[in-house]
């Protein structure tokens, strides 16, 4: 089983620049959740879904678009980058979210 | 909405030395716990986690944690660390019923253990 991939790994963007962040996996979870890291502040969850077509906001919504069409996909959308998205973000599924998550390698953007 | 408070942002300890990083939670019901530890350039992995039960938990590499919940505490603690334990240790919660079943990280702590 591969888990919970993220591409790319890397990616730089020009502010204003637009983005989607891939996030698959390959378990079966219904539970998808995006994160971001930053340092000083851990993660902070920006969306998560609960089942294909059920999404909602996490704590730092702003800026970012998500969709849940398939059980498997979970892609993170940047509509118009801007320099305070730069961080590294983190993909993470679960069967059951009460019972914890599995994260991805991540994907660290900066945007100049 | 739950909240996680690390109060160690960084820790520095020589090898064989005992560890203790501290872990506070805030929620009107009741949760499940979980250690996370993230080595230098990689993702997250999960080192200890509590439901229910016996509130002292074994995790992996020799850490374990206990759930005091009179003080809404989950401290990770290792007998004598290794070089090799150099990482960055989240705490997290997620409440039982409700919340849909979001993951709360606290802030981190960096460890740095030197030889």
């Amino acid at each position: 089983n591969a888990g919970v991939t993220q591409t790319p790994k890397f990616q730089v963007l020009k502010t204003g620049q637009s983005m989607t962040l891939q996030c698959a996996q390959d378990m079966n979870h219904e539970y998808m959740s995006w994160y971001r890291q930053d340092p000083g502040m851990g993660l902070r969850l920006i969306h998560y879904s609960v089942g294909a077509g059920i999404t909602d906001q996490g704590e730092v919504p702003n800026g970012y678009n998500v969709s849940r069409s398939t059980t498997e996909d979970f892609p993170l959308r940047l509509l118009s980058a801007a320099p305070s998205q730069t961080s590294v973000y983190f993909c993470a599924s679960s069967e059951q979210g009460i019972y914890g998550y599995t994260f991805g390698s991540g994907t660290r953007l900066t945007v100049v | 909405a739950q909240s996680v408070s690390q109060h160690n942002h960084h820790v520095i300890l020589s090898e064989a030395a005992s560890l203790e990083l501290g872990c506070n939670y805030s929620y009107g019901g009741t949760v499940n716990l979980f250690w996370y530890v993230q080595y230098p350039g990689q993702h997250l992995q999960l080192l200890l986690k509590y439901f229910s039960g016996d509130p002292l938990v074994k995790g992996i590499k020799g850490f374990e944690a206990e759930f005091i919940k009179s003080k809404f505490s989950f401290n990770l603690r290792k007998p004598s660390v290794q070089w090799s334990d150099t990482a960055e240790y989240f705490c997290a919660v997620t409440p039982k019923t409700g919340g849909g079943n979001k993951l709360t990280f606290g802030t981190g702590t960096q460890l740095k253990v030197e030889l």
